[in-house]
């Protein structure tokens, strides 16, 4: 099984600043890589897939890059609703796919 | 516009079976796509269940496939989840969810959740 890990755990940024956050997989998932944003009580809102192909809806400021084992998820100007903890998500050769522990990007 | 709904038990017995429905409007089943659960336990990460065809083909994770049965009922325009020997680590919020792509695991359309407690 692949393993998802995400850096850092917390991230503290002020509104209007950029964020990102690290995605590393334990081997090779190609550019076999999703990204999901979670409020609190909610489900999961798709951000990002193909590592960098964003889901339908999702605002130009959030970006994904990398392949291989290592990825990132930018949020270029950080707005109030972008508060969240956000996974990334492997599919390569699933089954299984396997999601990372979150990082909480929250308030600076 | 695709709506997903999980409904079931919000308590279960442990050593009993976990039993839930995803029911699906705006979107028949039959047209394809690999429909899944997902869960997460209370204040954790997600984890993949195991996803479905209306054909009835399935994919399961590997460490609940030996507890885990995803059906498919096509004519009530459903699927459903059972996962037996239930222990407390099982209690979490349960989603449905349908991908993006037909047979992806990345999922776009998300039910609302449904929080299983398992506790005698």
């Amino acid at each position: 099984e692949i393993v998802m890990t995400q850096s850092p755990a917390t991230l503290s940024v002020s509104p209007g600043e950029r964020a990102t956050l690290s995605c590393r997989a334990s081997q090779s998932v190609s550019s076999n890589l999703a990204w999901y944003q979670q409020k609190p009580g909610q489900a999961p809102r798709l951000l990002i897939y193909g590592a960098s192909t964003r889901a339908t809806g999702i605002p130009a400021r959030f970006s994904g890059s990398g392949s291989g084992t290592e990825f990132t998820l930018t949020i270029s100007s950080l707005q109030s609703e972008d508060f969240a903890v956000y996974y990334c998500q492997q599919y390569n050769n699933w089954p299984p796919c396997t999601f990372g522990q979150g990082t909480k990007l929250e308030i600076k | 516009q695709v709506q997903l709904q999980e409904s079931g038990p919000g308590l279960v017995k442990p050593s009993e079976t976990l039993s839930l429905t995803c029911a699906v409007s705006g979107y028949s089943i039959s047209s394809g796509y690999y429909w899944g659960w997902i869960r997460q336990p209370p204040g954790k990460g997600l984890e993949w269940i195991g996803s479905i065809y209306h054909s009835g083909s399935t994919y399961y994770n590997p460490s609940l496939k030996s507890r885990v049965t995803i059906s498919v009922d096509t004519s009530k325009n459903q699927f459903s989840l059972k996962l037996s020997s239930v222990t407390a680590a099982d209690t979490a919020v349960y989603y449905c969810a349908r991908p993006t792509a037909m047979v992806t695991p990345f999922f776009d359309y998300w039910g609302q959740g449904t929080l299983v407690t398992v506790s005698s």
